[in-house]
């Protein structure tokens, strides 16, 4: 059974702190791995979606990086900004399914 | 485009009452499922529908049932209400894919904070 674990739960920086979140999986027969950020009181906002046969994608600040063989990805921040507050979620997508398995998510504030 | 919308937005309810919460996505997706999310455990997925007029158990469904009459709708019954069903409610839709163009990508609605007394 796919598990999805993200260490740690929460995480504190201060504002300007280049940082990286974890994200490991159990089975590494996925079809693509997604990083979501969400505030609270409001849904899931998709930042980065990794297929299988792709090793990181990049969008603006984010950088997110997959090792399907180790079971693991990293979501890296540059240049960490107090809006940058908020949970971050992976999730990934079994081979054979479209549904999504979820981590419990990494609780992220930056200080000014 | 309103992208995907939720309704209500906050309910409480007593043990045993019934209630459905709505989802609309105005993005012609194919694909629509429902998520739950409690404190430490990240979002369950409850159930999911691959196309109008069909739907699927996911990991936790006991307790609930889906409709997909029309393809931008997606409904979550709740029968029998328990506190244990006491969560915040995610929908969300996607156009999954296998091909280079597929975008897989889900999103997702604003939720629903139920509370079950």
């Amino acid at each position: 059974k796919q598990e999805v674990t993200q260490i740690p739960a929460a995480l504190s920086v201060p504002e300007g702190e280049n940082l990286v979140l974890n994200c490991s999986f159990t089975d590494s027969a996925i079809y693509n791995l997604q990083w979501f950020r969400q505030d609270p009181g409001k849904g899931l906002t998709s930042l980065l979606l990794i297929q299988s046969s792709q090793r990181e994608q990049t969008s603006g600040r984010l950088n997110a990086s997959l090792d399907k063989s180790s079971g693991r990805s990293t979501l890296y921040i540059a240049a960490s900004q107090p809006g940058d507050s908020a949970t971050y979620l992976c999730a990934v997508r079994p081979g054979s399914s479209y549904k999504l398995i979820f981590g419990s998510g990494t609780r992220l504030l930056v200080r000014p | 485009n309103a992208g995907v919308t939720q309704t209500p937005k906050f309910r409480v309810l007593k043990t045993g009452q019934s209630m459905t919460l709505l989802c609309a996505q105005d993005m012609n997706h194919e694909y629509m499922y429902w998520y739950r999310q409690d404190p430490g455990m990240g979002l369950r997925l409850i159930h999911y529908s691959v196309g109008e007029g069909t739907t699927a158990k996911g990991e936790v469904p006991d307790g609930y049932n889906v409709s997909r009459l029309k393809k931008q709708n997606f409904l979550l019954g709740l029968e029998s209400a328990a506190p244990s069903q006491t969560s915040v409610y995610f929908c969300a839709s996607s156009y999954p894919g296998r091909g280079p163009a597929s975008t897989d990508t889900q999103y997702f609605g604003p939720g629903t904070r139920l509370t079950v007394l």
